[in-house]
């Protein structure tokens, strides 16, 4: 069975720093990963995706993401943060393998602030 | 170009009730999905429809619950005999194939 981990409920961060929000997962094989926000009462938004490639992977507003295969983790990373860039972030992976369910499995999420 | 849109935005239903989620993917997106978002158990994948295929029902929690998909594009959930705890937000999300993107879901509330 597949799962993903976000060990954080809640990451605080001062505007104009750095963030990560951590993102661990299990899953056999090279699995596809996600990166997804949710602003309240809002849908999820995708931001970005790993399929191959480039460990590193940049998506929308400004996020990046870094593949560790033997760490099996995708944290997500932004050099300089905005108190827009408050909301709910979710991790998520589907199996890579041929035939596997295509549905996503996600994190529990984790919340986001940052303070001006 | 538009994207995933569901209606309704926000459903109050008693106790008992059966209850209709409507889903318009992208236009010419083959695969759809539906997630259930709640506090407790967090995003849950419920069904799965890709083209022709029979679905994947494999995340339906009980037997209230059915999708169906018309001409391969709008899709309706329905829940039959509402309980309390089917309270959540109603995800769908379209892809073709590859990164699903989801609409901004239906808040159903059980009274």
């Amino acid at each position: 069975a597949q799962s993903v981990a976000q060990p954080e409920d809640q990451v605080n961060v001062a505007e104009g720093n750095p963030l990560t929000v951590k993102c661990t997962y299990s899953v056999s094989g090279n699995p596809y990963l996600f990166w997804y926000v949710q602003y309240p009462n809002r849908g999820l938004q995708f931001l970005l995706k790993y399929i191959t490639g480039d460990n590193l992977v940049k998506g929308s507003y400004g996020f990046e993401a870094e593949f560790n295969k033997s760490q099996t983790s995708f944290h997500l990373k932004k050099p300089s943060a905005l108190v827009s860039d408050s909301a709910l972030y979710f991790c998520a992976v589907r199996p890579r393998i041929s035939g596997s369910a295509r549905q996503l499995t996600f994190g529990s999420g984790t919340q986001l602030t940052v303070l001006p | 170009g538009a994207g995933v849109s569901q209606s309704p935005s926000n459903k109050v239903t008693e106790k008992g009730k059966d209850v209709e989620l409507r889903c318009d993917p992208i236009s010419g997106h083959t695969a759809l999905y539906w997630y259930r978002q709640s506090l407790g158990q967090g995003l849950e994948f419920l069904i799965y429809f890709q083209g022709n295929s029979a679905p994947d029902k494999s995340g339906l929690p009980s037997d209230r619950f059915s999708a169906e998909r018309t001409g391969g594009s709008v899709s309706t959930l329905t829940i039959q005999r509402t309980q309390q705890e089917d309270s959540a937000v109603y995800l769908c999300a379209s892809s073709s194939p590859g990164t699903q993107y989801f609409g901004p879901g239906t808040r159903l509330t059980v009274l």
